[in-house]
């Protein structure tokens, strides 16, 4: 196992048009995250899923956000009609157990998303 | 208030110095502090995590935690070139809910 992969590494896209990005996490990680980082700032969450069930997601997750998990395995990050505030990177990260408390999390090298 | 600060820098060292990187926190329900570092372009990579005050090392790092102060710290001793990058700390608590929040990184330059 080469760690968490995230594809693709970089997405450009016009506003207004759907994007989805996909992560596939440590095999044997339980629990999947995203997190969306801009410029100068620390990664921000947004969802998590603990196997297949999303148990929390983000304020910061509008209506125009959905993310998968099918069969507990890789994930998906759809942004539908996306605004140029969008513009991020877009980290996936998974962990075993409780991400806080076991070792803490392992990050993907991100989805970098430009809107134009 | 951000429940997390961070001071973003940048902070410029010479080689072999001793770093010292630190966030305060407002929330007295984080149970769980971790440091990570991330390179440009790349997502953050776990360095030290603790779940207790005092300290814990590990090579040339040592994590401290303050739970009274509300106070955690990152110290690189013998710093290389290589340690330029952006140290990210992060705390977790299960109180009401999942949450982690990071605090904004503090960018560091190694120079040789």
């Amino acid at each position: 196992d080469t760690g968490v992969s995230q594809d693709p590494r970089h997405k450009i896209t016009k506003r207004g048009q759907n994007v989805t990005f996909r992560c596939d996490p440590i095999s044997e990680h339980n629990r999947l995250y995203w997190y969306r980082q801009t410029l100068g700032q620390g990664p921000e969450f947004l969802t998590y899923f603990q196997n297949e069930a999303q148990l929390e997601k983000s304020r910061l997750l509008s209506d125009r956000f959905s993310a998968e998990r099918p069969k507990g395995s890789f994930s998906t990050l759809e942004i539908q009609r996306t605004e140029q505030g969008d513009s991020a990177m877009y980290l996936c990260a998974s962990s075993l157990g409780r991400g806080g408390g076991i070792g803490g999390y392992t990050f993907g090298s991100g989805t970098r998303l430009t809107v134009v | 208030q951000k429940e997390v600060e961070q001071d973003p820098g940048p902070l410029s060292v010479p080689e072999g110095a001793i770093v010292s990187l630190n966030c305060t926190y407002s929330n007295s329900a984080f149970q769980y502090f971790m440091w990570y570092r991330q390179y440009s372009r790349k997502g953050p990579e776990l360095l030290m995590y603790t779940y207790s005050s005092g300290n814990k090392e590990d090579g040339r790092f040592t994590a401290q935690v303050d739970k009274s102060s509300k106070y955690i710290s990152l110290f690189i001793r013998d710093s290389q070139p290589s340690d330029s990058a952006t140290y990210l700390c992060a705390m977790t608590t299960y109180t009401g809910g999942f949450k982690t929040i990071f605090g904004a990184g503090t960018r560091l330059f190694v120079k040789a």
